[in-house]
Order: C-alpha cells, then structure tokens, then sequence
C-alpha cells in the first residue's frame, strides 16, 4: 500500500496548457510539501501545507497554484505551461511542519512540455 | 539561512570499496541532517538521519554517516560498496526546532559501482 501517491507519473503536454497533478498520502502525516526536481537533479521546495494551512511559499509563478482540500492530500495545478516547467515534481509528507523524521517521498510525476 | 554543499558531484568506487561522500552544510541553529537515496525513476528513500542525539548515525543498506559540528560536516560513509549502491545520494538540512520545516537539499552526488 503506497504511503505517498502521485498521479500521474507522466505527463506531456504542450506548451500553453493547464494541468494538474494529484498527491495523495495514507501516512496521518500533517504537513505535504511539493518540490521541483531541474534536469540537474536539484531538488527546490516550492509549497508546504500543514494541516490544509500553506506555510511554505517559495518564489514560484503565480501559474503554480497549489491546493490541499484535507491534510491528506495536496494537488498542484499548473496555468499555462511553458517550456522551462519542465522538470519531475515530487510530492512528500512529514509527521509534523517540524520534520525530526524527515519526509517520505512520492515517486515523482515527470513533466515534459513541448 | 541553511545550506548544504556536497562535494563532488561524481563519485566512482569499485565493487568492495569504502564510499565516502561529503556534505558539508551551513546553519545558524542547531540542524537535523539527512541523506536520502534516489534510485533511476524513482522517489526519494530516507537513508539515515541526525536530530541532535548521537553524532554517529547507522542507516539502512549498511549506511552511516557522522555529524562533526566543528568541522560542520556530515559525511557518508559504507564500508564496502555493492553494484546495488549506484545512485543518486542527496544531503539535506532543516534548522530543527527553530523554523518551519523545510529541508535543503544539496545539488546531489552520483556514485558509480565498477565491478
């Protein structure tokens, strides 16, 4: 039973559109973070919510727009899409915003616009 | 505000030779710092973890790593290294109790296995 769920796991699309990805976690875990990995493997927090609460906003475009509808799941919906959002988007969850356990990842959804 | 630095953005070592890779990080309170995995494809898996007890850390898959807070430091270590070892190893920090959560994430270390 997967502890930290994203949908899709690709997605291509082209330049322009709307998409979403879902994240899903069975963890009872309070906070969900989404974070952004560049095709140099470098890993940028972009939100966090705890307990449906946005506490983490870092400088990501106004067409990223996040949305927690209960504390076990965090959505990220993304407006016209440009080339450079390309990039794999992974989904994590802690116990609390104070993480001394760390995070539990998602296995990531590879976004790839063209 | 914390960073994190990983030294050596390739690692190569033969089969059955110690792993070493560094993380050196910068906090202006006392960290939590992590390591995590990352197979091809796949998410982030927790290797070991520091929160303030003791400063040498077993993890999973034969894993360990120190925390020196002179030397601000928090090297990866294994004895000896399998073919299964070839990933993705990324460091992180969180400045623990004193701020919200989030971890930073070092640019990562890939570390190849020849056999």
């Amino acid at each position: 039973d997967t502890a930290v769920s994203q949908t899709p796991k690709y997605l291509v699309t082209q330049m322009g559109n709307d998409k979403s990805i879902k994240c899903e976690q069975n963890l009872g875990h309070d906070t969900m973070y989404w974070y952004k990995q560049d095709s140099k493997k470098f890993l940028k927090i972009m939100f966090s919510y705890n307990n449906k609460e946005l506490i983490i906003n870092e400088t990501v475009p106004n067409r990223f727009s996040p949305k927690s509808p209960d504390k076990a799941h965090l959505n990220l919906h993304i407006n016209s899409l440009e080339l450079g959002d390309s990039a794999v988007y992974f989904c994590a969850s802690s116990q609390t915003d104070r993480p001394r356990d760390g995070y539990t990842f998602g296995s990531g959804t590879r976004l790839t616009v063209v | 505000a914390q960073s994190v630095t990983q030294l050596g953005s390739h690692v190569s070592v033969s089969e059955g030779a110690l792993v070493l890779l560094r993380c050196n990080y910068s906090s202006s309170v006392p960290p939590y710092l992590f390591w995590y995995v990352q197979y091809p494809n796949q998410g982030l898996q927790l290797l070991l973890k520091y929160t303030s007890a003791a400063t040498l850390v077993k993890g999973i898959n034969g894993f360990e790593a120190e925390f020196k807070k002179s030397e601000t430091s928090f090297h990866l270590t294994k004895p000896s290294a399998h073919m299964s070892d070839a990933a993705e190893y990324f460091c992180a920090v969180s400045e623990g109790m004193s701020n919200t959560g989030k971890l930073i994430f070092g640019q990562g270390t890939t570390l190849q296995v020849k056999p």
